[in-house]
């Protein structure tokens, strides 16, 4: 079992809508979250972080987290066709270090 | 200010050549990170500095692999006697370490190697 687990997509909306984006790890000890985004060619860029229970609101998009059922989302409000890219979400364990899921490719159709 | 920078953007290495990669981060930020990502992958990580503190090289795929931060700002990630397998976009991070805060990473445009 990978360590941080997305499912690849691609996940396709249509402009206008909510999208989902799921996330979920195995480590309980895991003490922040993040979610970046990536551009074909580019690299990451940190979009949020979360790590209390809850949600967490910025501008269109919300995180999502539950330490209990080990799982962590991302919510895009009025999806754009700008925001079609790779969402990676990553885990701090508490070393510092990064691990990261394969990410979600997201499609926002016109 | 400026964000995270890497040089060079892109590099090709003829199979048994040395590269060195070179990281500058962003100003202030003691914590730097290197990560080497596969076409279609998450970001891997490879090793990580506190200042010039060489802290955790778990990820660093081979004894090949060297990194260093002798001044406590600039990285180099130096690879040996590349091998094909070695092809992969190099990222380096950067992070502010504040004492109760989620020490978010920020990433430079990375450096692509090909090894032929």
């Amino acid at each position: 079992q990978k360590e941080v687990e997305q499912n690849s997509g691609p996940l396709s909306v249509p402009e206008g809508a909510i999208a989902s984006l799921n996330c979920t790890y195995s480590d309980r000890g895991s003490q922040s979250f993040f979610w970046y985004r990536q551009y074909s060619g580019k690299s990451p860029e940190l979009i949020m972080f979360i790590y209390s229970n809850g949600d967490k609101e910025d501008g269109r998009f919300t995180a999502q987290l539950n330490k209990a059922s080990q799982y962590v989302s991302l919510l895009i409000r009025d999806s754009q066709p700008s925001d079609s890219a790779t969402y990676l979400c990553a885990v701090n364990t508490g070393r510092r270090a990064l691990t990261f899921g394969s990410g979600t490719r997201l499609q926002v159709q016109p | 200010g400026a964000g995270v920078s890497q040089s060079p953007r892109y590099k090709v290495a003829k199979r048994g050549q040395d590269v060195a990669l070179r990281c500058d981060p962003i100003s202030g930020h003691v914590s730097l990170f290197w990560y080497q990502q596969a076409l279609g992958q998450g970001p891997e990580f490879l090793t990580y500095f506190q200042n010039e503190a060489q802290l955790d090289k778990s990820g660093l795929p081979s004894d090949r692999f060297f990194a260093e931060r002798p001044e406590g700002s600039v990285s180099t990630l130096k690879i040996q006697r590349t091998q094909q397998e070695d092809s992969a976009v190099y990222l380096c991070a950067s992070s502010l370490e504040v004492l109760g805060g989620a020490y978010e990473q920020y990433f430079g445009p990375g450096t692509r190697l090909t090894v032929t």
